[in-house]
């Protein structure tokens, strides 16, 4: 059962370099999120996808860029990396309809930019 | 903006010992979920209780919400070396067509054998 992947699980950038961050599941849902977490705070909704076609914005959207492959992929890209966007990134998934639904989590990428 | 504050920020506790973590929140829910980490791994659902239940149990966690203190307590019992960990409050609503949730800052616990 690998639920959802994320790939790479550790990259370091220069400031300025870009990059797509890649996440698929396998639970065949219909919400994929795009998250951040940084010390000493909750994770922070960067964009999520209600459902295959569809991207809307989160708390947290500037400097990303989104897309939902398909029903299984949705990746994030940073066209410009900045040391602010130094983090740990999670991927998430959850079924659509109900909200009463929990969100499976993949194990993250730590992204570091010098 | 975080909705949901954990309190303690850490916890310390021996092995068989209970742990209680506390969340409160600010606006009106669907349900509220609460989510532990490991170190360098994902977030892990734990138990999600709904906005009309007081109480729910899941195997040594116990998990309370009080909609008119806007409030919530995770309880586990006889707690393990193994329970240590991070542990997050989401609340959830459900707008614009997907389960939106907003997480606490979390309560680490360590549990020392």
């Amino acid at each position: 059962n690998a639920g959802v992947t994320q790939t790479p699980k550790f990259q370091v950038l220069k400031t300025g370099q870009s990059m797509t961050l890649q996440c698929a599941q396998d639970m065949n849902h219909n919400s994929m999120y795009w998250y951040r977490q940084d010390p000493g705070m909750g994770l922070r909704l960067i964009y999520y996808s209600a459902s295959e076609g569809t991207t809307d914005k989160g708390e947290v959207p500037n400097g990303y860029n989104v897309s939902r492959l398909n029903k299984r992929e949705f990746s994030l890209r940073l066209e410009s990396a900045a040391p602010s966007q130094t983090s740990v990134y999670f991927c998430a998934s959850s079924d659509q309809g109900p909200s009463n639904q929990p969100q499976h989590f993949g194990d993250g990428t730590r992204l570091s930019i010098l | 903006s975080q909705q949901g504050e954990e309190d303690p920020q850490a916890l310390s506790i021996q092995e068989g010992e209970n742990a209680t973590m506390n969340c409160s929140y600010k606006t009106s829910i669907n349900n509220l979920q609460w989510y532990r980490q490991n170190s360098g791994r994902g977030l892990v659902h734990l138990i999600l209780i709904r906005s009309n239940e007081r109480e729910k149990h899941s195997g040594r966690l116990r998990v309370t919400l009080d909609t008119s203190k806007k409030s919530s307590s995770l309880l586990i019992t006889a707690s393990r070396a193994a329970d240590t960990a991070s542990y997050f409050c989401a609340t959830a609503s459900f707008s614009g067509g997907y389960n939106k949730l907003i997480f606490g800052a979390g309560t680490r616990l360590a549990v020392h054998p």
